[in-house]
């Protein structure tokens, strides 16, 4: 398959460690922000979100964590498994309809 | 909920030709929007509908680009004398307010490549 992000950061985790994945955000005035997984060939998948008003949420091996004093989110994966390997990409909801994507992380999980 | 699909998922065209995609959102979505994805980048925003109305459409839009969404449902993608540069690959996404926002949710994806 394709492969997406050819030239991006990239995180490599040995499998069972965790993961931390961070984004700088652009508008001080977003206020709620998804983070998005990408497999090779395939549209990005929906894993968590964030409200401004929370610092942190967690889902089943995710957790995301809000900065909004300097404009930073990070998506935490607890015990990355192979299946993990992907880019992960950022977006911020701004304004009334908008979603602005960071740069993605492509991340490796090595055996 | 059967998520939101893509159709065809691969095109390939002659420069000159042109080309149209399709695009069914979550049923219950009345956002719908149509982004643009290179190698190496995130997407990009490309145009907007809220039910049937096109609500923006970007700047990277050409006039060979068009965009329907007909009775507030599915969606199409037209380009016009497709160019090299139009290869990439073409997402639709749908949302709807849910929880804590605008959950949107991507479909597969057609990847046009114009040789």
């Amino acid at each position: 398959g394709e492969s997406v992000g050819l030239h991006l950061p990239t995180l490599s985790v040995q499998e069972g460690d965790n993961s931390i994945i961070n984004c700088a955000y652009s508008n001080s005035a977003s206020d709620y922000f998804i983070w998005y997984k990408q497999e090779s060939g395939k549209g990005p998948q929906f894993i968590i979100d964030i409200r401004s008003n929370m610092d942190k949420r967690q889902g089943q091996r995710v957790t995301v964590l809000l900065n909004k004093t300097v404009k930073h989110l990070s998506l935490q994966i607890a015990a990355t498994q192979p299946g993990d390997s992907a880019v992960y990409f950022c977006a911020e909801f701004s304004g009334t309809y908008k979603y602005i994507f960071g740069t993605g992380t492509r991340l490796k999980v090595l055996a | 909920d059967t998520g939101v699909s893509q159709d065809p998922r691969h095109k390939i065209t002659k420069r000159g030709q042109n080309v149209t995609f399709r695009c069914d959102p979550i049923s219950e979505h009345n956002r719908l929007y149509w982004y643009r994805q290179t190698l190496g980048q995130g997407p990009e925003f490309l145009t907007y509908f809220q039910n049937e109305a096109q609500l923006e459409k970007s700047r990277l839009l050409s006039d060979r680009f068009s965009a329907e969404r007909p009775k507030g449902s599915f969606s199409t993608l037209e380009i016009q004398r497709t160019e090299q540069g139009d290869s990439a690959m073409y997402l639709c996404a749908s949302s709807l307010f849910r929880g804590l926002g605008y959950e949107q949710y991507f479909g597969p994806g057609t990847r046009l490549t114009v040789t």
